[in-house]
């Protein structure tokens, strides 16, 4: 049973560049959560989907950041026009239930040059 | 505010040593306490959730204790070894904050041989 895949596992772009995270949940997982850990911080929640729905997305930036998770295929994070505060380390989970164990992916670290 | 607190920040140990890592929480009114480990450029690994309704979980030389009403948590690992050295992360999922886990800036243990 393969754990919460991320890719890529480095990214880097230069500023006003899109960057787009993607996250495959575990097998039977149909809930998905983002976290950014900012350097020298601690993780902080920013989205959480169900398949085809944002159920909570409170800690997402208004601007230029945006998350899906379609009926098929991976859950995506899409920062646009990215700047260099949006340096970090950007990790997916996944859970069976709403309030259950969370399954962290291998996270995607995001350089902005 | 709901916050989460570790202290300390960093520890060093001898190999063989029993430790204690402690979690402190601003708000008794939770769903549940995980506990982490985050190794160097990789994501979390759960090791423990203690739901709301228990006092203790344990899993092999791990032990992690709830008392809610002080709003602490301890990570207690027995017979500790080099391979124990990482990250270690409370996070607590607060009753009412949807499915957003607030993260303490955890402990970074070292284990010397």
């Amino acid at each position: 049973n393969a754990g919460v895949m991320q890719n890529p596992r480095h990214l880097v772009r230069r500023r006003g560049q899109e960057a787009r995270l993607r996250c495959s949940p575990m097998k039977g997982h149909s809930h998905v959560y983002w976290y950014r850990q900012l350097p020298e911080e601690g993780l902080k929640f920013m989205v959480y989907l169900q398949k085809e729905n944002i159920i909570d997305e409170s800690g997402m930036p208004k601007e230029r950041f945006s998350a899906e998770f379609p009926k098929e295929g991976p859950s995506i994070l899409r920062i646009q026009q990215v700047v260099r505060g949006d340096s970090a380390a950007y990790f997916c989970a996944s859970s069976r239930e709403a309030q259950g164990k969370l399954f962290f992916g291998s996270g995607t670290q995001l350089s902005v040059l | 505010k709901q916050e989460v607190t570790q202290i300390p920040a960093a520890l060093s140990v001898p190999e063989g040593e029993n430790l204690v890592l402690n979690c402190s929480f601003t708000d008794s009114a939770i769903y549940n306490l995980q506990w982490f480990r985050q190794d160097p450029g990789k994501g979390l690994t759960s090791l423990l959730l203690i739901q709301s309704s228990q006092r203790e979980q344990t899993s092999g030389r791990l032990n992690a204790s709830l008392d809610k009403s002080s709003g602490r948590s301890t990570l207690y690992i027995a017979a500790s070894q080099p391979g124990d050295s990482a990250t270690y992360l409370c996070a607590v999922l607060y009753s009412g904050s949807a499915r957003q886990l607030t993260f303490g800036s955890g402990t970074q243990l070292t284990v010397l041989p």
